[in-house]
């Protein structure tokens, strides 16, 4: 079954550093692909998302996402964190044969000032 | 903007006791999805609808756990008799349609204690 890793359950960063947060899925066919944020009792939020096209997606906040097929990897960086930037990041796929969205475990991004 | 809309947002009961969870969806949001994210993980899907009919509720425990939409617009997830392991997040979500594009928008969360 697809399942998607998301290496670090916590990651900490001072503020104006690079943010790197990773995730790998596993499965021979690219799912599509997507990065969530989630803030303290709140849902998700879409942050990005890739489909087909450019492998190098934008999202809001200045967050982007490199799809690599040959690392399986969909990895999230942002140049500069900022504070409002800590909440839990969620990797998540849809297989390309079905239409249920998997989640990965999340990373907790804790910035420092 | 609109929003999902989800009630109540936190709830305290204790095991064999009936809860019940409501979702409003953005107007016009044809598919529903609810989720359960416990704590530590990510979301799992419990059952996800297309207008008032149920489109995959695979992972739902059907012993105890029941949903329904029945005009295909808010929904209900109920859980009778709740568990100790039933303690987590109940996320809904929606979206325009069922294909794997639509995007689908959350709400803020049901957060269910079980004592």
């Amino acid at each position: 079954a697809q399942s998607v890793t998301q290496l670090g359950s916590h990651v900490s960063v001072s503020e104006g550093a690079l943010v790197l947060l990773r995730c790998n899925y596993s499965s021979s066919v690219p799912p599509y692909l997507f990065w969530y944020v989630q803030y303290p009792n709140q849902g998700l939020q879409l942050l990005l998302k890739y489909t087909t096209g450019a492998t190098l997606v934008k999202g809001i906040n200045g967050f982007e996402a490199e799809f690599k097929k040959s690392e399986t990897s969909f990895h999230l960086t942002k140049p500069s964190a900022h504070m409002s930037d800590a909440a839990e990041y969620f990797c998540a796929v849809i297989p390309y044969n079905n239409n249920d969205m998997r989640f990965g475990a999340g990373t907790r991004l804790t910035v420092k000032p | 903007e609109a929003e999902v809309a989800q009630s109540p947002r936190y709830k305290i009961t204790e095991k064999s006791q009936a809860v019940a969870f409501w979702c409003d969806p953005i107007s016009g949001h044809a598919t529903l999805y609810w989720y359960r994210q416990i704590l530590g993980q990510g979301p799992e899907l419990l059952v996800q609808f297309q207008d008032e009919s149920v489109v995959d509720d695979s992972q739902l425990p059907k012993d105890r756990f029941s949903a329904e939409r029945l005009k295909g617009v808010d929904s209900t997830l109920k859980i009778q008799p709740a568990e100790l392991g039933d303690s987590a997040m109940y996320l809904c979500a929606s979206s325009l349609g069922p294909g794997r594009l639509d995007e689908q928008f959350f709400g803020p969360g049901t957060r269910l204690t079980v004592l």
